[in-house]
Parts: C-alpha cells; sequence; structure tokens
C-alpha cells in the first residue's frame, strides 16, 4: 500500500527565512509524487511534481523537491519564504497500483509566514 | 479557460436530508475525481470517473453517497439521507487522459471545493 507522512503539521518562519516542509512516501511501487497548495478559500493548486525524470525538480514560486529513494523522502524546500507562500501544502503520491491516478494524501502542513 | 467549477460553495443541510454537489470539470478532461476532507482529517479519495463510467468507487463511504457524470460532463455527488459524519469539504479533481495507465502521471486540477455542514 502506497501512503505519505508529512512530519510536521504546522511550520512557522519568519519572512526572508528558508522553508523546509517534511515529507516521507511509502510506496511498492516507483512512485509519482506530488506537492499541492492550498490558499485560504481556494482549490489546491499543483506547486511540482516527481514522475521519475530528475530527482530535484522545480516547482511554481520558487519551490523545489528532491526525492531521495534510500530516504524515502519528498521535501519541499524554498531559499526565501514570502508571506504570500503562507497556505496549507499536501505531499501526495499518486496510487499507481491501481493506475487509476487516484491521490493519496499526506495530513497537511500549515505554513505560517511572519513579518 | 475555465478551472474546475464546484456548486454551491457552502451547504448547510438537517440531518436526514438530502443534498446534491456539482462538479463541473475542465473541457475535454476524461477523469474526474471526488475528494473529501473530514475536519481534522486528511483529504481522501471518493471515486473515480472515466467519460461517464466509474473505474474505482472504492472511496465511496457506504450507500448513502451516489454519484454520476452524465455523458461524461459534469458531475453530481448526492448524500441521502446526511448523517451529522459527513460534514467535511468536497473537492473535484479532474485531468487528462482516458488511458487510465496514464492516470498516475497526469496532473488533476482541483475545484476550490463545497463545505458541507450537517446539523
Amino acid at each position: 500500500a502506497q501512503s505519505v507522512t508529512q512530519l510536521d503539521s504546522h511550520v512557522s518562519v519568519s519572512e526572508g527565512t528558508p522553508v523546509l516542509l517534511r515529507c516521507n512516501y511509502s510506496s511498492s511501487y516507483s512512485p509519482s509524487l506530488f506537492w499541492y497548495v492550498q490558499h485560504p478559500n481556494k482549490g489546491l493548486q499543483l506547486l511540482l511534481k516527481y514522475t521519475s525524470a530528475a530527482t530535484l525538480v522545480k516547482g511554481i514560486n520558487g519551490f523545489e523537491a528532491e526525492f531521495k529513494k534510500s530516504e524515502t523522502s519528498f521535501h519541499l524546500t524554498k531559499p526565501s519564504a514570502h508571506m504570500s507562500d503562507a497556505a496549507e501544502y499536501f505531499c501526495v503520491v499518486s496510487d499507481r497500483a491501481g493506475n487509476t491516478g487516484k491521490l493519496i494524501f499526506g495530513q497537511g502542513t500549515t505554513l505560517q509566514v511572519k513579518p | 479557460e475555465a478551472g474546475v467549477t464546484q456548486f454551491p460553495s457552502h451547504s448547510v443541510i438537517e440531518k436526514g436530508q438530502t443534498v446534491t454537489l456539482r462538479c463541473d470539470p475542465i473541457s475535454g478532461h476524461d477523469n474526474l475525481y471526488w475528494y473529501r476532507r473530514v475536519m481534522g482529517k486528511e483529504i481522501k479519495f471518493l471515486l473515480h470517473f472515466v467519460k461517464e463510467s466509474k473505474q474505482d468507487e472504492s472511496g465511496m463511504p457506504n450507500n448513502r453517497f451516489l454519484a454520476e457524470r452524465t455523458g461524461g460532463t459534469y458531475s453530481t455527488l448526492k448524500v441521502q439521507p446526511a448523517e451529522l459524519e459527513d460534514s467535511g469539504v468536497y473537492f473535484c479533481a479532474s485531468s487528462q487522459e482516458g488511458t487510465s495507465g496514464r492516470a498516475a502521471y497526469n496532473e488533476q486540477f482541483f475545484g476550490p471545493g463545497t463545505r458541507l455542514t450537517v446539523l
């Protein structure tokens, strides 16, 4: 069975400092991994995705994630936080076992950015 | 291009009543998914349509939930009768490609969700 675990439910950073949101996955297959973001009262937006190409994935708004098979991790980073980054972030794995593409979500991490 | 839309944005009903949620996917997207987030829990898959056919409904909680996708376009999710534990945010998502082997790689575009409150 596939699963993802987001290691922090809340992360607080100061504006201009680095962001690290941690995610570990479990998968019997070579996984397809995603990070989605949800701003208040908005739908989920894809930040980036890993589908077995380059292990360092660049996404929108300056976010990156690195796929580390040996550590079964897919942590999300950004060098410098902006106030507009405050949102809830979801680490997601695609269920390739059933080939339906259904997504399996982590519990979510709320990012707070302080001025 | 319009994104995924959902209606209504909020719904407050009494236990035992019926509610119907609607999702309009991005035009041309064969795959349509429903997900739900109950307060305090993670977002969970409910079901998956490919065009008008249910591909996977393994996440549907029970037979009080009925999903349809008329003509492979918009989809409805009916809850009848609603119970307190059905409260949550219901998300719809759509993606391209009708062949299930590719579905796992494709970005799903999400709607803003419908917040359902059952009193």
